[in-house]
């Protein structure tokens, strides 16, 4: 069974420091991935999308990895801020993108305090 | 501003209610998407549509009802026959592959069974 589990599931960081999210799965054939921010009460907006050719994209202060051999992906957020509190989203494409084959994550709740 | 419009923000249905939630797009997308967010699990494809009069069941459709009459609107019903409906639904629209062109997602309605 396709699936997409995103470690840890929740954490707790000061201000100003660095951390990383994981993400591992078991999609195949693999397409590509894309990490979401989705802030409480909100949608999911997309941080970054990575194919199975890239093994490194940044957006601002966020660096996502993807090792596909491993099928393992991180996002490494840099200097956090208090506006980086949110849930992240691992989510991955089986093959051609149909809505049906696509697989997210149960993401990793994020606290920046202050 | 182009973007994708859900109401209400909160509801609140009685026992063998059907409800109705509504969800605008003005960015021309030809897909549509509902999905179910509970705690502690990803996001659940609900129904979804690619054209105007036509939509196909996601991975949770029973108890629920979609219509796509126009291409800017995919009000989703939740039936009595659902029997959990408490949840967060989240609608969406996208290009034509929802990896490479991202989900634009709405804000959410978040639904109570009272």
């Amino acid at each position: 069974k396709n699936q997409v589990e995103q470690s840890p599931q929740s954490l707790i960081i000061l201000e100003g420091k660095n951390c990383t999210l994981q993400c591992n799965y078991t999609v195949s054939p693999f397409s590509n991935l894309r990490w979401y921010k989705q802030d409480t009460g909100r949608g999911p907006v997309s941080l970054t999308i990575m194919t199975f050719s890239e093994n490194t994209k940044s957006n601002g202060r966020y660096t996502a990895t993807l090792d596909a051999d491993t099928k393992q992906s991180s996002l490494h957020i840099t200097a956090s801020q208090l506006s980086d509190s949110a849930s992240y989203i691992c989510v991955v494409s089986e093959g051609y993108s149909s809505a049906s084959k696509i697989i997210f994550g149960s993401g990793t709740r994020l606290s920046i305090r202050p | 501003d182009g973007g994708i419009t859900q109401s209400p923000k909160y509801l609140f249905r009685k026992e063998g209610q059907n409800v109705t939630l509504s969800c605008e797009q003005n960015l021309n997308h030809d897909a549509m998407y509902w999905y179910r967010q509970d705690p502690g699990q990803g996001l659940r494809l609900i129904y979804y549509s690619q054209i105007v009069n036509d939509f196909q069941k996601g991975d949770i459709a029973e108890g629920y009802s979609v219509s796509r009459e126009k291409k800017e609107s995919f009000p989703l019903t939740v039936t009595s026959a659902q029997k959990n409906p408490t949840a967060f639904y989240l609608c969406a629209s996208s290009g034509p592959d929802p990896m490479v062109y991202g989900y634009t997602f709405g804000s959410g309605t978040r639904l109570t069974v009272v």
